[in-house]
């Protein structure tokens, strides 16, 4: 099993323009989240996703949206990326109600 | 709403000195505890948990944490660290109602050989 895979690895931008990250899980989790971790912040939950088909805010979801593609998959999308989108971003799944998470290797994301 | 504080945000010991890390959160109801430790370069992997029964649990790599449920505290203990145990440690609480994990800032340790 390869868990929680993320791309890309490393992503460079420039103001204004958009990409999006994507994220698969192989563990059968009914739940989806994605991080984002800025220094001595900790880890802000941008979004998630309790199961297939739904969606909702986090911490921090403004200048986001996000799919929930099937149950394997779950995508962030930066429309318009801003300097203050830099940051490392991690996707993480978990089985519904226990709290335990698993996490991807993350994205490292700069915008200039 | 729950929230997590860990009061050490950097931490500098000697190989072979014991380790406490402190953590504390707020949430009335049921919770499930976690500490998470990310190493130099790396994603974010589980070290323990407790979920009910034994407060004392034990984890991966000599770690243990104590859940004191009348202060609120899941403190991280290890008797004697190494400097691979150089890291950044998050404790996390989550509580069963909304599906979220909340984290606290993290503590960086650093070990010096």
């Amino acid at each position: 099993n390869a868990g929680v895979t993320q791309t890309p690895k490393f992503q460079v931008l420039k103001t204004g323009q958009s990409m999006t990250l994507q994220c698969a899980q192989d563990m059968n989790h009914n739940s989806m989240y994605w991080y984002r971790q800025d220094p001595g912040m900790g880890l802000r939950l941008i979004y998630y996703s309790a199961s297939e088909g739904t969606t909702d805010k986090g911490e921090v979801p403004n200048g986001y949206n996000v799919s929930r593609l099937n149950k394997r998959e779950f995508s962030l999308r930066l429309e318009s990326a801003a300097p203050s989108q830099t940051s490392v971003y991690f996707c993480a799944s978990s089985p519904q109600g226990v709290g335990e998470q698993y996490f991807g290797p993350g994205t490292r994301l700069t915008v200039t | 709403a729950q929230s997590v504080s860990q009061h050490n945000h950097h931490v500098i010991l000697s190989e072979a000195a014991s380790l406490e890390l402190g953590c504390n959160y707020s949430y009335g109801g049921t919770v499930n505890l976690f500490w998470y430790v990310q190493y130099p370069g790396q994603h974010l992997q589980l070290l323990l948990k407790y979920f009910s029964g034994d407060p004392l649990v034990k984890g991966i790599k000599g770690f243990e944490a104590e859940f004191i449920k009348s202060k609120f505290s899941f403190n991280l203990r290890k008797p004697s660290v190494q400097w691979s145990d150089t890291a950044e440690y998050f404790c996390a609480v989550y509580g069963n109602a909304g599906n979220m994990l909340t984290f606290g800032g993290g503590t960086r340790l650093m070990v010096k050989p």
